[in-house]
């Protein structure tokens, strides 16, 4: 089915490791966002990319950092996780200007 | 800065009623809104997408409206059903920037 992929769907980090949530989308859409997610918060802004070959923060950049692989893929590091980046991280894709947003089932991430 | 707030947080109906979720927004100069529906431990699925032209988008037993001038908007869902249960959400997009999302209200349809 067409959307956005995310991967892995569940992981446990301990304090300081590190590792990479992976985002794919193959409806051909030229923008990319990363969100958490987060009880009593709502869906916060981390990174996102409004075309392959750019990429700005969002409200909450801290901690995180990403890369536009391709047009397709937009993948989302944690250099040295920490207890307060647990939360659930959705990516989404659109088209420039008017268009709906499109958003994956969401990575659960646990920090100890 | 945008700020989008949905009143109330959590809403409990019987099943059959009609029902409206409210949601405002601080600053009118948006491209977009966009209402969401997400089941506990999924993702988001989009209902509705109104543009900044459009006072109202309808899809099935769905109906949202928007009055930008006022910073509101509507979701009606007619003769509920256990199965709408759920949070809905709403986000704006402010111009060039990403979705502004709102906190949700977490709906119940009591059969």
């Amino acid at each position: 089915n067409a959307g956005v992929t995310q991967t892995p769907k569940f992981q446990v980090l301990k304090t300081g490791q590190s590792m990479t949530l992976q985002c794919a989308q193959d409806m051909n859409h030229n923008s990319m966002y990363w969100y958490r997610q987060d009880p009593g918060m709502g869906l916060r802004l981390i990174y996102y990319s409004a075309s392959e070959g750019t990429t700005d923060k969002g409200e909450v950049p801290n901690g995180y950092n990403v890369s536009r692989l391709n047009k397709r893929e937009f993948s989302l590091r944690l250099e040295s996780a920490a207890p307060s980046q647990t939360s659930v991280y959705f990516c989404a894709s659109s088209e420039l200007g008017y268009a709906g947003y499109t958003f994956g089932s969401g990575t659960r991430l646990t920090v100890v | 800065k945008q700020e989008v707030t949905q009143i109330p947080a959590a809403l409990s109906v019987p099943e059959g009623e009609n029902l409206v979720l409210n949601c405002s927004f601080t600053d009118s100069a948006i491209y977009n809104l966009q209402w969401f529906r997400q089941d506990p431990g999924k993702g988001l699925t989009s209902l509705l997408l109104i543009q900044s032209s459009q006072r109202e988008q309808t899809s099935g037993r769905l109906n949202a409206s928007l009055d930008k001038s006022s910073g509101r908007s509507t979701l009606y869902i007619a003769a509920s059903q256990p199965g709408d249960s759920a949070t809905y959400l709403c986000a704006v997009k402010p111009g060039n920037t990403p979705l502004v999302f709102g906190k949700g209200t977490r709906l119940s349809v009591i059969a």
